[in-house]
């Protein structure tokens, strides 16, 4: 089993639909959970970062992490063109490397 | 802060040639990290640096590959010699205490 595991897509959706970007983990030692867009061409970029389990929301966007079940969820309300990326899982622990998931292509269509 | 700076952001080169790649990481941040992403691999974690110090070097490929932070505020990740199954992109990302990590821009590399 891998260690992260996240479904590659593509994941096409309408403007404007409730998109919902999942990870699974099998290491219950990860501390940090992050997620990263990366824009065709372009180096990740970071959007969510949580440390515990439970909500953490940032305008459309709603980062959840359940670590009992270890699995985290990225939420895009209202979701835009400009939302067309792909979208990695990253977890990590205090003074170790981090491990990302394979990331999902998103395109949102006009 | 400019972020983390990466240089060059495209190069081509023969095979057999040396490639030196090079990283500033953000200013303040005491881990840093070089990274390859392909297509079929997506992104994987070549060598990881905790306060300049080598902690992970599990993924660098093979002895062509080497990796030096001489001080807190750059590194180097050098190919020789390089191969055109090294072709990539390669990221080098900078976190404090292995927190959220931050990206450069990256490095596309062709070697033909």
């Amino acid at each position: 089993q891998k260690e992260v595991e996240q479904d590659p897509g593509p994941l096409s959706v309408p403007e404007g639909a409730i998109v919902s970007l999942n990870c699974t983990y099998s290491n219950s030692a990860f501390q940090y959970f992050m997620w990263y867009r990366q824009y065709s061409r372009k180096g990740p970029e970071l959007l969510m970062y949580t440390y515990s389990s439970g909500n953490k929301e940032d305008g459309r966007f709603t980062a959840q992490v359940d670590k009992s079940s270890k699995y985290i969820s990225l939420f895009i309300r209202d979701s835009q063109p400009s939302d067309s990326a792909t979208y990695l899982c990253a977890m990590g622990r205090y003074g170790q490397n981090f491990v990302f998931g394979p990331g999902t292509r998103l395109s949102v269509l006009p | 802060d400019a972020g983390v700076i990466q240089s060059p952001r495209h190069e081509v080169t023969e095979m057999g040639q040396e490639v030196t790649l090079r990283c500033k990481p953000i200013s303040g941040h005491n881990s840093l990290f070089w990274y390859r992403q392909t297509m079929m691999r997506g992104l994987e974690l070549l060598i990881y640096f905790n306060n300049n110090v080598p902690i992970d070097d599990s993924g660098m490929p093979e002895d062509r590959f080497s990796a030096k932070m001489p001080n807190a505020s750059f590194s180097t990740l050098k190919i020789q010699p390089s191969e055109p199954r090294d072709s990539a992109v390669y990221f080098c990302a900078s976190s404090l205490s292995s927190s959220e990590a931050f990206f450069g821009q990256g490095t596309r590399l062709t070697v033909v």
